[in-house]
């Protein structure tokens, strides 16, 4: 079946836009994560939805980072005046397992952004 | 606070031997271990898990982990390398203490270079 897909693939803002990065996740998984993957680290954790509930976004880097799943599918993450600190591969994830059930979770290829 | 450590920023091996790619982890409570590859403008490849049970762990394209709770280590390994393997490996810890969910903490990746 289709795996994580999320648009753009790439994307270049001017300091101070806002964009929105989209993922539509695997089928029926409920729970979804958004990962930060700045160039050469390992991904770092912004936000978790368990359907539609944002359980935890004690992740995401300031005020100006939002993400939403209003109808506990596909997720927006959203940056306002973006800045060049911004500038990173952004990971949707997905993942059948809850807090009760731990399962693997199964990656999109990423949002590159680039804040110029 | 969990935290994963990958001590080699790269390693180096001829296609047909043994590789090992080293992980050490430090969570509060039991550990979920996990190992993800990421070739070149792709996300993040599940490769195995270990949640309970046997130490050793079999997963996708051969590879295999040891858990070991004495030395907190959780090591990749595959008895014998391809050049296809050429890539950036991840290892990655959630804390099975926590019940809320499962985010993952990630090392900072260790790029494996098979030789022909």
């Amino acid at each position: 079946g289709a795996g994580v897909s999320q648009s753009p693939r790439y994307k270049v803002a001017k300091r101070g836009q806002d964009v929105a990065l989209r993922c539509d996740p695997i089928s029926g998984h409920v729970s979804l994560f958004w990962y930060q993957q700045a160039l050469g680290q390992g991904p770092e954790f912004l936000t978790y939805f368990q359907n539609e509930a944002q359980l935890d976004k004690s992740g995401l880097p300031s005020d100006r980072f939002f993400a939403e799943r209003p109808e506990g599918s596909v997720s927006t993450l959203k940056i306002q005046r973006t800045q060049q600190e911004d500038s990173a591969v952004y990971l949707c994830a997905s993942s059948f397992g809850t807090s009760l059930a731990p399962h693997e979770q199964y990656f999109g290829p990423g949002t590159r952004l680039t804040v110029t | 606070a969990q935290s994963v450590a990958q001590p080699e920023d790269q390693v180096n091996v001829a296609e047909g031997n043994p590789l090992t790619v080293k992980c050490t982890y430090s969570v509060s409570g039991n550990p979920y271990l996990f190992w993800y590859v990421q070739y070149p403008n792709r996300g993040l490849q599940f490769l195995l898990k270990y949640i309970t049970g046997d130490n050793l762990v079999k997963g996708s394209y051969g590879f295999e982990a040891e858990f070991n709770k004495s030395q907190t280590s959780f090591h990749l390994k595959k008895p014998s390398a391809l050049v296809s393997d050429s890539a950036l490996y991840f290892c990655a810890v959630s804390d099975g203490m926590n019940t809320g969910f499962q985010k993952l903490v990630f090392g900072t990746g260790t790029r494996l270079l098979v030789s022909p």
